[in-house]
């Protein structure tokens, strides 16, 4: 089955702790996007990347960094410098081409105490 | 700055009723639109898209329209079900170079569909 995985789909850290969040897809997308979702607020953009080995920074990149040293994977590490980190995070990805249209992954829930 | 809003925030309905769900945008200037489906503690689920030229898309029961002059879309649900249940999310995708891939969401409306 095509589609896009993320893991885990809990995760739970101590202040002060990186952690690195996964993202793969096999729809053999160029473009791949990690958002942030908080209660009572849309989706925001954080980071994405349009082709392997570059990725620009979205609306809240602070705290945050990412990589893309293959095309199936982007995977997004919140760093200590993130100051609210608890948030579920969703990564999508879609063609260059066409229509753009985004598909996303299942979510992490991440929690930081 | 492109902002998206959706109103109604929250609408109960019984099932079998028809609704609307309506989103705005401010900036005009939009490559394409889409409607998302999220669950509960589960990610988006893509509905429709409609391009910027076009006027609307169809998918079963789901008829989406897009204004772009006006800057509002509507999501019209037919014969609404309990399974129709859920945070229905618009975005939008920004025209020109800066804003390529990027989408703008609104807050969302959450839906049920009681029996």
């Amino acid at each position: 089955d095509g589609g896009i995985t993320q893991s885990p789909k809990y995760l739970f850290r101590k202040e002060g702790q990186n952690v690195t969040l996964s993202c793969e897809q096999n729809l053999n997308h160029d473009a791949m996007y990690w958002y942030r979702q908080d209660p009572g607020q849309g989706l925001r953009l954080i980071y994405y990347s349009q082709i392997v080995n570059d990725f620009q920074k979205g609306d809240i990149a602070e705290g945050y960094s990412v990589s893309r040293e293959k095309k199936e994977s982007f995977p997004l590490t919140v760093t200590s410098a993130q100051k609210n980190p608890t948030a579920f995070y969703l990564c999508a990805s879609s063609r260059v081409a066409a229509s753009h249209e985004q598909y996303f992954g299942p979510g992490t829930r991440l929690t930081v105490t | 700055k492109q902002e998206v809003t959706q109103i109604p925030a929250a609408l109960s309905v019984p099932e079998g009723e028809n609704l609307v769900l309506n989103c705005s945008f401010t900036d005009s200037a939009i490559y394409n639109l889409q409607w998302f489906r999220q669950d509960p503690g589960k990610g988006l689920t893509s509905l429709l898209l409609i391009q910027s030229s076009q006027r609307e898309q169809t998918s079963g029961r789901l008829n989406a329209s897009l204004d772009k002059s006006s800057g509002r879309s509507t999501l019209y649900i037919a014969a609404s079900q309990p399974g129709d249940s859920a945070t229905y999310l618009c975005a939008v995708e920004g025209a020109g170079g800066t804003s390529y891939g990027k989408l703008t969401f609104g807050q969302g409306t959450i839906l049920t569909v009681h029996p």
